[in-house]
């Protein structure tokens, strides 16, 4: 079983949508946790990342985590076509800051 | 600031043959890391290096190899290419300082395919 489970897609929304993807983790000593946006053909782009369990937003992006179900979160708001990418979710453990775990990626589609 | 550069951003090879992929990290960054992704999946981390010295090493095998340079880029060499090599080779950069998080910066990717 891998350490970073994430829900597999592909995920198709209408434009306007709220988007919900989501991770799982095994491995408690997990304390960063990013999600990356990559499109095809170029390599992952950080989209945000929180430190240990909360909520952060930055404009349409709210990311949450739940240290205690291991459970991660990322909710776009007014989804757009632009947003159409393949969302990856990571994690580190705070004595590897450098080497991230990934989960495999969500891609999702937002229709005009 | 042209960000993490690689190159080649194609190559093709065939089992048994060598391969050796460049980075150079985005200014002010001293610390690379390299990544492997497989078509479908997320990547995974092969090493970092940090003052010309492997410093963090993920579950490959020795015929994955680096360097880095005292100008911080980084080279990563594959030996003995097997068809499974075939990926999307990443490498990050970040600023080193300490055991606080530190934003990777990705490069495009050089793709390699093993024939």
């Amino acid at each position: 079983q891998k350490e970073v489970e994430q829900d597999p897609g592909p995920l198709s929304v209408p434009e306007g949508a709220i988007v919900s993807l989501n991770c799982t983790y095994s491995n408690s000593a997990f304390q960063y946790f990013m999600w990356y946006r990559q499109y095809s053909r170029k390599g992952p782009e950080l989209l945000m990342y929180t430190y240990s369990s909360g909520n952060k937003e930055d404009g349409r992006f709210t990311a949450q985590v739940d240290k205690s179900s291991k459970y991660i979160s990322l909710f776009i708001r007014d989804s757009q076509p632009s947003d159409s990418a393949t969302y990856l979710c990571a994690m580190s453990a705070i004595t590897n800051a450098g080497k991230s775990t990934f989960g495999d990626g969500t891609t999702l589609t937002v229709k005009p | 600031d042209a960000g993490v550069t690689q190159s080649p951003t194609h190559l093709i090879k065939t089992r048994g043959q060598q391969v050796t992929l460049r980075c150079s990290p985005k200014s002010g960054h001293d610390t690379v890391s390299w990544y492997q992704q497989a078509l479908g999946q997320g990547p995974q981390f092969i090493f970092q290096y940090y003052e010309e010295e492997e410093r963090q090493r993920g579950n490959f095998p020795d015929r994955f190899s680096g360097h880095q340079f005292p100008n911080y880029s980084s080279e990563l060499n594959v030996n003995a290419l097997l068809l499974g090599d075939s990926a999307l080779y990443l490498c990050a950069s970040s600023p080193q300082t300490g055991l606080a998080y530190n934003e990777q910066f990705f490069g495009p990717g050089t793709r390699l395919t093993v024939l």
